[in-house]
């Protein structure tokens, strides 16, 4: 799987957007971007993932670059209960790949929201 | 039912101990993992069985031992630990069809501590 570059803490004011960036220059064609959130001790709950498309769901907006060697999620009016540590990863999709069953975690930015 | 449960929430054991840890989900998933994360850093991926049959070991040493008794369950046996394997033990599943959609749902974790 490819490795991902994540700023390692980030803030927001409550109401605001959350914008995380994720850097993935060496992803390949076949690998989904994926976002995860771990709230203090907690297991991690899955965000959203996307492949080359961008993709919205009830929780974000996952926003992939044309080139695919970044991405970026967004949470679009962050609450005090989105502070958590979020994660980018990178992995083969469809049955038989190599690294299939793996997901393998990143250090991850940690997202603080203040009131 | 969208739940991945783990049971203890808590474990306290001696070094000559054995404990097991026990996971269960109801959703049909064929795939379960077991993930190790130790304070401040990111989930590390153990063991996955997929139709019940082991898949990926990472290297863990023989004093875990994995167990996927049937579809639903899945055990960590646990011997003659270390006090560096303390950690939170996360357990997940997944459907284990390999696809796009090959979402992880994680437990709560086992808060292990070894003495």
């Amino acid at each position: 799987d490819a490795k991902t570059t994540q700023p390692p803490s980030m803030d927001c004011a409550e109401g605001r957007a959350a914008n995380l960036p994720c850097n993935h220059s060496t992803i390949s064609g076949n690998e989904y971007v994926y976002w995860y959130r771990q709230i203090h001790s907690q297991g991690p709950q899955y965000i959203i993932h996307g492949l080359k498309n961008n993709e919205t769901n009830e929780m974000a907006s996952l926003i992939i670059t044309e080139d695919r060697k970044s991405s970026t999620l967004i949470l679009p009016h962050a609450t005090l209960r989105d502070t958590a540590v979020y994660y980018c990863i990178v992995r083969v999709g469809g049955a038989g790949g190599t690294s299939y069953g793996k997901l393998t975690f990143g250090q991850g930015t940690i997202l603080t929201v203040h009131p | 039912d969208t739940e991945v449960t783990q049971t203890p929430k808590h474990l306290v054991m001696g070094m000559t101990n054995k404990k097991s840890l026990k996971c269960e989900q109801h959703m049909g998933h064929r795939a379960m993992y077991w993930y190790k994360q130790k304070a401040k850093k990111p989930p590390e991926l153990m063991f996955v069985y997929s139709y019940e049959k082991l898949s990926i070991n990472e290297s863990v040493p023989s004093r875990f031992s994995p167990e996927c008794p049937n579809s639903s369950l899945l055990n960590l046996h646990l011997h003659a630990l270390q006090p560096e394997d303390s950690a939170l033990y996360l357990c997940a599943s997944s459907q284990a069809g390999g696809g796009r959609d090959e979402k992880l749902f994680f437990g709560s974790g086992t808060q292990l501590s070894v003495l």
